[in-house]
């Protein structure tokens, strides 16, 4: 079972910045945030992920909150391709007992409008 | 482009067909996966290599056969598939077993 909560849904106007909320309240110390997208019958491309800290790449930023029981995605100038279902995953690394299956839960649509 | 490739990207087969499913890596990593995705369903995974090793099958039925020939090619052999095997299979790859997994665009597969 995926252990996060994400809203079905956001909209975000082209242009603007769309922040994708998850929430991972049973997260433990040793489990990183990654983030995935889907593009409609394509497969998933990967984004980013972080462990504690703040991370940003050509992609988007995530904010990890101090507690780390939840973060946001920032896509920080969206555009028509942006749309897509974003799923936040929480993973415990191989090195401490994880696994190598990723579970994706529901994720978040985004629709990005002009 | 995420540097792993499906072919066909495509295909339609019958009950009594058999086929390949191939995916290529260009990222120099070490382990491959096949998922499968059906319609309004999480993915599945169905098989992991490292090293060119299967690592897992996740109770995979037989007439699903994965063939990995080297670490940069992963074969998924059907035979004698069922219409509920129709889905998109999606093949990943990560620099070693366990690690952040890149995708490729996947096979839409329709059995009739």
């Amino acid at each position: 079972d995926a252990k996060t909560t994400q809203p079905p849904s956001m909209d975000c106007a082209e242009g603007r910045a769309a922040n994708l909320p998850c929430n991972h309240s049973t997260i433990s110390g040793n489990e990183y945030v990654y983030w995935y997208r889907q593009i409609h019958s394509q497969g998933p491309q990967y984004i980013i992920h972080g462990l504690k800290n703040n991370e940003t790449n050509e992609m988007a930023s995530l904010i990890i909150t101090e507690d780390r029981k939840s973060s946001t995605l920032i896509l920080p100038h969206a555009t028509l391709r942006d749309t897509a279902v974003y799923y936040c995953i929480v993973r415990l690394v191989i090195t401490q007992g994880g696994s190598e299956k990723l579970v994706f839960g529901k994720g978040t649509k985004l629709t990005v409008n002009p | 482009e995420t540097g792993v490739t499906q072919t066909p990207r495509h295909l339609v087969m019958g009950m009594t067909n058999k086929k390949s499913l191939k995916c290529e890596q260009h990222l120099g990593h070490n382990a491959m996966y096949w998922y499968k995705q059906s319609a309004k369903k999480p993915l599945e995974l169905m098989f992991v290599y490292n090293f060119k090793e299967q690592t897992e099958n996740n109770s995979v039925p037989s007439r699903f056969s994965p063939e990995c020939p080297n670490s940069s090619h992963l074969f998924l052999h059907l035979h004698t598939l069922q219409p509920e095997d129709s889905a998109l299979y999606l093949c990943a790859s990560s620099q070693d077993w366990g690690e952040t997994q890149y995708f490729g665009p996947g096979t839409r597969l329709l059995v009739l």
